[in-house]
């Protein structure tokens, strides 16, 4: 069974400029969540979807977006992008939303700004 | 709100000894724990968690944990360290019941000397 897929894995863009990350999950899950990894913060969790709702959000900044389509795939959204969005980020699926769920990740989209 | 907090962001050991990665956690409820561990350019790994049940966990590449719910503590060792085991770990909290995220330490680094 294939693992979770991100694409791309790297990305340079400027500041100002918007992004776009897509993150398929493995076949049969139905559940997202997308994490920002830096070395100052650690991972901190941005969003998690099942079933194309919104079910959790972190506490970042409107700039930050997210979806979910029908297949479960996810993409994630940031627009006006600052030096500090610099970052990993890691989209993590699961079965369903249960809280006990193992999340299994995919190997990140490394994001710089310039 | 829960909180997970790693001691020692930096773990070195010698080859063939015990390795002991501590972890603290802080929920209003009944927690669910997990360790992870990251390798360089890689997303996360599952290598144990703790829903229900038996307090020692044993996971892969043999690690274990143990909850100790009146230390608030999910520590993971290993009796034996090998060169292969340098990476980043990660514990992490979520509460058994309610709409939460996932919550991440910091990480700890851990280094293995030949």
């Amino acid at each position: 069974k294939a693992g979770v897929t991100q694409t791309p894995r790297y990305l340079i863009k400027t500041r100002g400029q918007q992004v776009t990350l897509s993150c398929s999950p493995i076949s049969g899950h139905r559940s997202v969540s997308w994490y920002q990894q830096t070395p100052g913060q650690g991972l901190q969790f941005l969003f998690e979807y099942f079933s194309e709702t919104q079910r959790n959000k972190g506490n970042f900044p409107g700039r930050f977006s997210g979806r979910q389509f029908s297949n479960s795939r996810s993409e994630m959204n940031v627009s006006t992008l600052e030096l500090g969005d610099s970052a990993l980020y890691l989209c993590a699926s699961s079965f369903n939303s249960g809280n006990s769920n193992e999340q299994f990740f995919g190997p990140g989209t490394r994001l710089t700004v310039l | 709100a829960q909180s997970v907090t790693q001691l020692g962001s930096h773990v070195s050991v010698s080859e063939g000894a015990l390795v002991l990665l501590r972890c603290n956690y802080s929920s209003s409820v009944p927690p669910y724990l997990f360790w992870y561990v990251q390798y360089p350019n890689q997303g996360l790994q599952l290598l144990l968690k703790y829903t229900t049940g038996a307090t020692l966990v044993k996971g892969i590449n043999g690690f274990e944990a143990e909850f100790k719910k009146s230390e608030t503590s999910f520590h993971l060792t290993k009796p034996s360290a090998h060169m292969s085991d340098a990476a980043e770990y990660f514990c992490a909290v979520r509460t058994n019941s309610g709409n939460t995220p996932l919550v991440f330490g910091k990480g700890t680094r851990l280094s293995v000397i030949a």
